[in-house]
């Protein structure tokens, strides 16, 4: 069974460009997150879907990240403009809802670098 | 507010040593659930193991083993003859059973180094 898979694994941007981070969830896993982990830290989730929708965007820090998970399958996690604070791992996670606290599977990330 | 704590920030063992990292929580709710997982250099978190807070029995999986404790809210991880394939950060993480709010609590991780 394929893990979770994202793209690109790397990417440096200028400040103040965009960038945009793609996940495609384990087959099956109905939810879906988007953690942010800086180095030396453990990650901290940005939100959560359930199918198609944001469930918890609370620590999504609106004015300048947008997230989107069309179908309820494969999601986009985009940020404009990018800040030099932005630099870090971007990790997309994956769970089948079943009722009670499900176990998340992690993809490898994507590590951003803004300069 | 759930918190975990992993005071461990680094450790270094001989392989085939034993080595234990510790983790403790907090957290008010009597339902929750503990993790652990394993981050290698390629970056991917690996699930090692979830625990729910009415099972506290002692789980074993080959050299692998986890001591969860109520009474000092702990879940210690131990690694038994260490290999140098075990080398990566490893944290411990909580979640509060609470249906629709099922988010991960990591700690900062324990960045362990097997020296062959």
């Amino acid at each position: 069974e394929a893990g979770v898979v994202q793209s690109p694994r790397y990417k440096i941007i200028e400040k103040k460009q965009p960038v945009a981070f793609w996940c495609n969830p384990i087959s099956g896993h109905n939810t879906l997150y988007w953690y942010l982990q800086n180095l030396g830290q453990g990650p901290e989730l940005l939100i959560r879907y359930e199918n198609e929708e944001a469930v918890d965007d609370s620590q999504l820090p609106k004015d300048r990240f947008s997230a989107e998970r069309l179908k309820g399958v494969d999601s986009t996690l985009k940020i404009q403009p990018a800040e030099l604070g932005d630099s870090a791992v971007y990790l997309c996670a994956s769970s089948l809802s079943t009722g009670v606290t499900d176990t998340q599977y992690f993809g490898p990330g994507t590590r951003l670098t803004v300069l | 507010a759930q918190k975990v704590t992993q005071a461990q920030t680094e450790i270094s063992v001989v392989e085939k040593e034993d080595v234990t990292l510790d983790c403790v929580y907090e957290t008010r709710d009597t339902t929750y659930y503990l993790f652990w997982y394993k981050q290698p250099p390629s970056g991917e978190l690996v699930f090692l193991i979830r625990r729910n807070s009415f099972d506290e029995q002692n789980e074993i999986s080959g050299r692998y083993s986890w001591n969860f404790q109520k009474s000092t809210s702990s879940f210690n991880f131990t690694i038994t003859a260490s290999q140098v394939v075990d080398s990566a950060v490893y944290f411990c993480a909580l979640s509060e059973a609470n249906f629709g709010n099922e988010k991960l609590t990591f700690g900062t991780g324990t960045r362990l180094t097997i020296i062959p």
